[in-house]
């Protein structure tokens, strides 16, 4: 029952450094998403797929980059990091039913910007 | 004024006790509502969907109030496993962007 599995889980970058976290799903969901969690504020829409082969931006893009290689794995890139983008960040899946919007979460990726 | 809004606690509760937290949302057309539970230093987790007829679950209470714009959830005979943060999720409209997160009620059972 692995559900949503990202990596790494702890991550310290200097700032300007580049890296990406990955994250796979094995519950054959169409739907993945990537979000970042600051104290104080709710979870935040980074990037979405609703589907293989198409991403969209959400709420707060700016700073990063997203690739869905094929319906299991969404990965999320920061090609020049800042300190800004210091957070908790948790990859998710769905499969969109018109009552019940159940995420299913990874256990999250705690980033420094050093 | 955010989007969704909750009191970020901490609600301290003694084991036994009954606990209700709110949650206010701004934007009218908001059709479907949840709430999460995330426990400290993990991923949040679906608890309850929020029906407009409100519904319950066990010892959990969910009820919605749309003139007023809230939600809430009651938690009745607090066990020391509820300790946890109570997220607040709404959606307006349509997409994947329509989810909302409030930032979340802390909740502390104790002994």
């Amino acid at each position: 029952n692995a559900g949503v599995t990202q990596t790494p889980k702890f991550q310290v970058l200097k700032t300007g450094q580049s890296m990406t976290l990955q994250c796979a799903q094995d519950m054959n969901h169409n739907s993945m998403y990537w979000y970042r969690q600051d104290p104080g504020m709710g979870l935040r829409l980074i990037y979405y797929s609703a589907s293989e082969g198409t991403t969209d931006k959400g709420e707060v893009p700016n700073g990063y980059n997203v690739s869905r290689l094929n319906k299991r794995e969404f990965s999320l890139r920061l090609e020049s990091a800042a300190p800004s983008q210091t957070s908790v960040y948790f990859c998710a899946s769905s499969e969109l039913r018109a009552t019940n919007e159940k995420l299913f979460f990874g256990s999250g990726t705690q980033l420094s910007v050093l | 004024r955010k989007e969704v809004e909750q009191d970020p606690g901490p609600f301290n509760v003694p084991e036994g006790a009954t606990v209700a937290f709110n949650c206010t949302y701004s934007n009218s057309a908001s059709q479907s509502f949840f709430w999460y539970r995330q426990d400290c230093r993990k991923e949040p987790k679906l608890l309850m969907s929020v029906y407009s007829s409100g519904n319950e679950d066990g010892r959990f209470t969910a009820q919605l109030n749309r003139a007023s714009q809230y939600i809430s959830l009651l938690i009745r005979d607090s066990k020391l496993s509820d300790s946890a943060t109570y997220l607040c999720v709404v959606k307006a409209g349509t997409g994947r962007r329509a989810l909302t997160f409030g930032s979340g009620t802390r909740l502390q059972v104790q002994p």
